[in-house]
């Protein structure tokens, strides 16, 4: 069985500072990607950023990055110079390649950027 | 293109009825996924759908079905309600499924009284 883990379930930051998000998982499968969504208050989930397993180079989008430890089997997410439309709720999620369609998803992290 | 639409928003239901949530995805994608959002359990997957075929399906009882259409949009019913099904209902559509990324829709916001 797949699990995601999310251990911190609140965090705030300083606006224009840098935070990191955790997430661990676990799969025995050696075909996965994962992601990090983002889901502002009432408003949808949308993609952060994805990184596909077999990647050694870790993924980056403008101001949001990840580090991904395949051993260890852990997946942060750096947030830098955050801004306010940045506070919602964080997703890390885990899909496995003979699993299709179907996402796996930690408790969420709950991000605050205070002016 | 125009993102993942999901009808109705809200709904609000008694205890023992049945509902049905409808999914449009993005033109293209051939995959919809559905996913219960709860306070108490997080984001779980229901199931998936690809060319009007169920290829995987989460652990509901079988009061959650779905069914996907030659256009792809996709609904979800649940039988007999429960308090518990109270949820945000999201869907997400993919252009093939499998691993590929998962866009989603405002999802439907289900209150059983």
């Amino acid at each position: 069985a797949q699990t995601v883990t999310q251990s911190q379930p609140e965090m705030s930051v300083q606006e224009a500072e840098t935070v990191t998000l955790s997430c661990t998982y676990d799969t025995s499968e050696s075909n996965y990607y994962l992601f990090w969504y983002k889901q502002p208050p009432s408003r949808q989930m949308i993609l952060v950023i994805r990184q596909e397993a077999y990647k050694q180079q870790n993924a980056t989008e403008n101001r949001f990055s990840v580090n991904f430890q395949k051993a260890a089997k852990s997946f942060s997410l750096k947030i830098s110079d955050s801004q306010l439309g940045d506070t919602a709720m964080y997703f890390c999620a885990l899909a496995v390649y003979n699993q299709g369609g179907k996402l796996i998803f930690g408790q969420g992290t709950e991000l605050s950027v205070k002016p | 293109k125009a993102g993942v639409t999901q009808t109705p928003r809200y709904l609000i239901k008694t205890r023992g009825q049945q509902v049905t949530l409808s999914c449009s995805p993005i033109s293209g994608h051939r995959s919809v996924s559905w996913y219960q959002q709860t306070p108490g359990q997080g984001l779980q997957f229901l199931f998936e759908y690809f060319s009007e075929t169920q290829r995987n399906k989460g652990n509901f009882p079988g009061r959650f079905s779905g069914r996907q259409f030659s256009n792809s949009r996709s609904e979800m019913n649940v039988s007999t309600l429960e308090l518990g099904d109270s949820a945000l209902y999201l869907c997400a559509s993919s252009l093939g499924g499998g691993v590929e990324t998962q866009y989603f829709g405002p999802g439907t916001r289900l209150l059983v009284l």
